[in-house]
């Protein structure tokens, strides 16, 4: 059964600086890993998608990174904003049915002015 | 291109009654997803549907949850006679092929059962 912790729970970081955000699973046999922001009562916004075969994705101030076979990924996040505050969510991909997603409990991000 | 419509965005259901969730996913999506997100807690895969079949449902409670995708209209999650453990946000994702592609998600129905 696969299992995705991300570590930390929380981190309150001061505005410009660097952060990264840790992800591990359990079962190496992935077929894509995904990372998605959520804000206070709201649904998930996709931030990016890493398929099994890559190393790394990036998307603005975002890097995301992928080590399979240790069940690793980091999610940095450049020069942060006020506005970067909320939960970060990974969520790993099985490689039997393909399609479920299994999260972690996420990373709760405050970005203070 | 309109993203995954989820309603009601908010419902209040008294235990025994029914829930009726309702997920449109986005234009051009064939595959949809429930998740559900309990207080305090990560989301929750339920069930996997393409139009007018169930393709995983191992995540869903063996007992008073129901999910359907027909052929048209929206899939829809039913909660039978709910109970205060049900009160949980709901979330649908939608993708166009299955494994390969980034799963959009909705705003998610948020479900309190008094």
């Amino acid at each position: 059964k696969q299992e995705v912790t991300q570590i930390p729970a929380a981190l309150s970081v001061p505005e410009g600086e660097n952060l990264v955000l840790n992800c591990s699973f359990t079962d190496s046999a992935i077929y894509n890993l995904q990372w998605f922001r959520q804000d206070p009562g709201k649904g998930l916004t996709s931030l990016l998608l890493i398929q099994s075969s890559q190393r790394e994705q990036t998307s603005g101030r975002l890097n995301a990174s992928l080590d399979k076979s240790s069940g690793r990924s980091t999610l940095y996040i450049a020069a942060s904003q006020p506005g970067d505050s909320a939960t970060y969510l990974c969520a790993v991909g099985g490689e039997t049915s393909g399609s479920r997603l299994t999260f972690g409990e996420g990373t709760q991000l405050t970005v203070n002015p | 291109n309109a993203g995954v419509m989820q309603n009601p965005r908010h419902l209040v259901r008294r235990r025994g009654q029914e829930a009726r969730l309702r997920c449109s996913p986005m234009k051009g999506h064939s595959h949809v997803y429930w998740y559900r997100q309990l207080p305090e807690e990560g989301l929750k895969f339920m069930v996997y549907l393409q139009k007018e079949n169930i393709i995983d449902e191992s995540g869903m409670p063996k007992e008073r949850f129901s999910a359907e995708f027909p052929k048209e209209g929206p899939s829809i999650l039913r909660i039978q006679q709910v109970v205060r453990g049900d009160s949980a946000a709901y979330f649908c994702a939608s993708s166009p092929l299955a494994g390969t592609d980034t799963q959009y998600f909705g705003p998610g129905t948020r479900l309190t059962v008094l």
